[in-house]
């Protein structure tokens, strides 16, 4: 079966320093991946994903995350951290076939310090 | 182009009562869903469709019904309300085989008190 885990569930940043969130997933093949935002009160917002075609994914609001598959990685990146990025952050895998069930990880809640 | 919209926003409950989430979408999407998330947790699948006139389980269906008669709408309905089913609603919508990326409505949330 799939699964995501996010290492981190909280994660606090100064406003303009480097923002990595850690994601492991675990599938018995290759995985579509995804990263969704949450922000208070709003609904998600897709930011990014990964269907086996380059490693290096780039999303939007300039998040950028890398497949690495000796790690069983995804982790989410952006160089420089803006206040508006305050938010949740969800790592989720999908189930192969038609279905297209998502499988989310528990959150990672980033906090951007001024 | 509105994609999922979910009515109502808000909603309070008590407990034995019913009510219905509605769910519409406007991209001519076949798979349609319907996750609750949990204060601190991700989301769970509670129904999926197929097309109009499929639906099927997920990870948590207790307590719930839901119906696609047509491709537009997929309502999610409660019986009779529990407090365990406080939560925040949201729905997605994907188009067919292929797509597999799910939109989100905004979220109904929930209180039963």
């Amino acid at each position: 079966a799939q699964s995501v885990t996010q290492l981190d569930s909280h994660v606090s940043v100064s406003e303009g320093t480097p923002v990595l969130l850690r994601c492991n997933y675990s599938s018995s093949y290759s995985p579509s991946l995804f990263w969704y935002v949450q922000h208070p009160n709003k609904g998600l917002q897709l930011l990014l994903k990964y269907t086996s075609a380059a490693t290096l994914v780039k999303g939007i609001n300039g998040f950028e995350a890398e497949f690495k598959k000796s790690e069983t990685s995804f982790h989410l990146t952006k160089p420089s951290a803006h206040m508006s990025d305050a938010a949740e952050y969800f790592c989720v895998v999908s189930e192969r076939g038609a279905t297209n069930k998502l499988i989310f990880g528990t959150g990672t809640l980033l906090a951007v310090q001024p | 182009n509105a994609g999922v919209t979910q009515t109502p926003k808000f909603r309070i409950l008590k407990i034995g009562q019913s009510m219905t989430l509605q769910c519409t979408q406007d991209m001519n999407h076949n798979y349609m869903y319907w996750y609750r998330q949990d204060p601190g947790m991700g989301l769970k699948l509670i129904y999926y469709s197929v097309g109009a006139g499929i639906t099927d389980k997920g990870e948590v269906p207790n307590g719930y019904n839901v119906s696609r008669s047509t491709t537009e709408d997929f309502p999610l309905r409660l019986e009779l309300a529990a407090p365990s089913q406080t939560s925040v609603y949201f729905c997605a919508s994907r188009g067919g085989q292929g797509a597999n990326t799910q939109y989100f409505g905004p979220g109904t949330r929930l209180t039963v008190l």
